[in-house]
């Protein structure tokens, strides 16, 4: 089983929906994170957690909201959905040594 | 601040030629440095970082990188490319273990035969 998994793989929502995607790790990490991918942009940082009491806004946070629910688990919101938020998501989980391991992704489609 | 330049969004080898994807940093303190290689459809898979200990550092599928603080770079290299090798490499640098990673904006290797 993957370490770090990420649902849903694929979702088409619309203009205005509120949407969720969620990761899970098994690896036992205190640290996890949200990245954002766009074509020829690389990744963006939306949100960091260092654990279940902190949470800290990456460069890209606007229009983004995260939840920490338990150390394996980190979702990401999206409160009102708008064209421009579609992208490839990433989560990425750390145990504090300099190696961030990647979920396979979760690619988003808002109409 | 910290900030990555991958020099070329697209590099293009034949089977068998040597590959060489080239990235920049700059960094206010000694970095540590990656390279994560994305397959088509897939998550980032690391394929090499340089930590402080030794400037070469080798990686998964014959990849390696050197680290040279006097030019900020830190470029990718194989001997010679396989065409398995096709996908999208990112350079990324942290300050500090377990902080977040900045990312270079990704090179596309092509391998054609």
């Amino acid at each position: 089983d993957a370490d770090v998994t990420q649902t849903p793989r694929n979702r088409i929502t619309k203009t205005g929906k509120r949407i969720m995607l969620e990761c899970s790790q098994t690896k036992g990490h205190d640290r996890m994170y949200w990245y954002r991918q766009d074509p020829g942009l690389g990744l963006q940082l939306i949100y960091y957690s260092f654990d279940v009491k902190d949470i800290n806004k990456g460069e890209i946070s606007d229009g983004y909201s995260v939840s920490r629910q338990a150390q394996a688990k980190f979702s990401l919101s999206l409160e009102s959905a708008i064209p421009n938020q579609t992208a490839l998501y990433f989560c990425a989980t750390s145990g504090g040594s300099y190696e961030q391991f990647f979920g396979p992704g979760t690619r988003l489609t808002v109409l | 601040a910290q900030s990555v330049t991958q020099l070329g969004s697209h590099v293009s080898v034949s089977e068998g030629a040597l590959v060489l994807l080239r990235c920049n940093y700059s960094s206010s303190v000694p970095p540590y440095l990656f390279w994560y290689v994305q397959y088509p459809n897939q998550g980032l898979q690391l394929l090499l970082k340089y930590t402080s200990a030794a400037t070469l550092v080798k990686g998964i599928n014959g990849f390696e990188a050197e680290f040279k603080k006097s030019e900020t770079s830190f470029h990718l290299t194989k001997p010679s490319a396989h065409m398995s090798d096709a996908a999208e490499y990112f350079c990324a640098v942290s300050e500090q273990a377990g902080t977040a990673l900045i990312f270079g904006k990704g090179t596309t290797l092509s391998v054609s035969s």
